[in-house]
């Protein structure tokens, strides 16, 4: 069993809706969690970063943590086709190396 | 302008010969990494280095060697003995101690087999 699991998709859904992307870990020493967003043919770029339990929110990004569910969740509000990318969760439990999700590829379609 | 440079943007590898990708920063981070990403799957980590003149094998080191003799820059080489080389290469860099445990990459080099 991979230490943390993510839907590869792929992810259609019309512009305006909102995404929610989610992955699910096995190592409850995890504290930090980020996700980066992926263009085709680019490196990941940092898009969100929360530090234990609870919500961060920027714009129309929300990340969730919910460490008693090791569940982490991203939200994307009013869903435009520049969203459109592969979306990575990574998680680290301090100072060592960053677990990574496989990935969730999304579509927004206008 | 701060950042991360990976070059060549693309690398062609004949059989049997050693290719090094380059990645160099100018963000004063003391942590740099090498990764891996084959299409449909997350990063797997190659190599990293904390310090100078200091660095460990990751989740998939062998056929890989590096180097850290200067604190901007963190060379990869891709050997004979990768078999299955074909791959998008990212480096990334992390600030260190004290700082955030987030990541920041480079654009990456994509590696194709000749």
């Amino acid at each position: 069993q991979k230490e943390v699991e993510q839907d590869p998709g792929p992810l259609s859904v019309p512009e305006g809706a909102i995404v929610s992307l989610n992955c699910t870990y096995s190592n409850s020493a995890f504290q930090y969690f980020m996700w980066y967003r992926q263009y085709s043919r680019k490196g990941p770029e940092l898009l969100m970063y929360t530090y234990s339990s609870g919500n961060k929110e920027d714009g129309r990004f929300t990340a969730q943590v919910d460490k008693s569910s090791k569940y982490i969740s991203l939200f994307i509000r009013d869903s435009q086709p520049s969203d459109s990318a592969t979306y990575l969760c990574a998680m680290t439990p301090r100072a060592q190396k960053l677990v990574f999700g496989q990935g969730t590829r999304l579509t927004i379609n206008p | 302008d701060g950042g991360i440079t990976q070059s060549p943007k693309y690398l062609f590898r004949k059989e049997g010969q050693n290719v090094t990708l380059s990645c160099e920063q100018n963000l004063n981070h003391d942590a740099m990494y090498w990764y891996r990403q084959d299409p449909g799957q997350g990063l797997r980590l190659i190599y990293y280095s904390h310090i100078v003149n200091d660095f460990q094998k990751g989740d998939i080191a062998e056929g890989y060697s590096v180097s850290r003799e200067k604190k901007e820059s963190f060379p990869l080489t891709v050997t004979s003995a990768q078999k299955n080389p074909t791959a998008f290469y990212l480096c990334a860099s992390r600030p260190g101690t004290g700082g955030r445990e987030t990541q920041y990459f480079g654009p990456g080099t994509r590696l194709l087999v000749l």
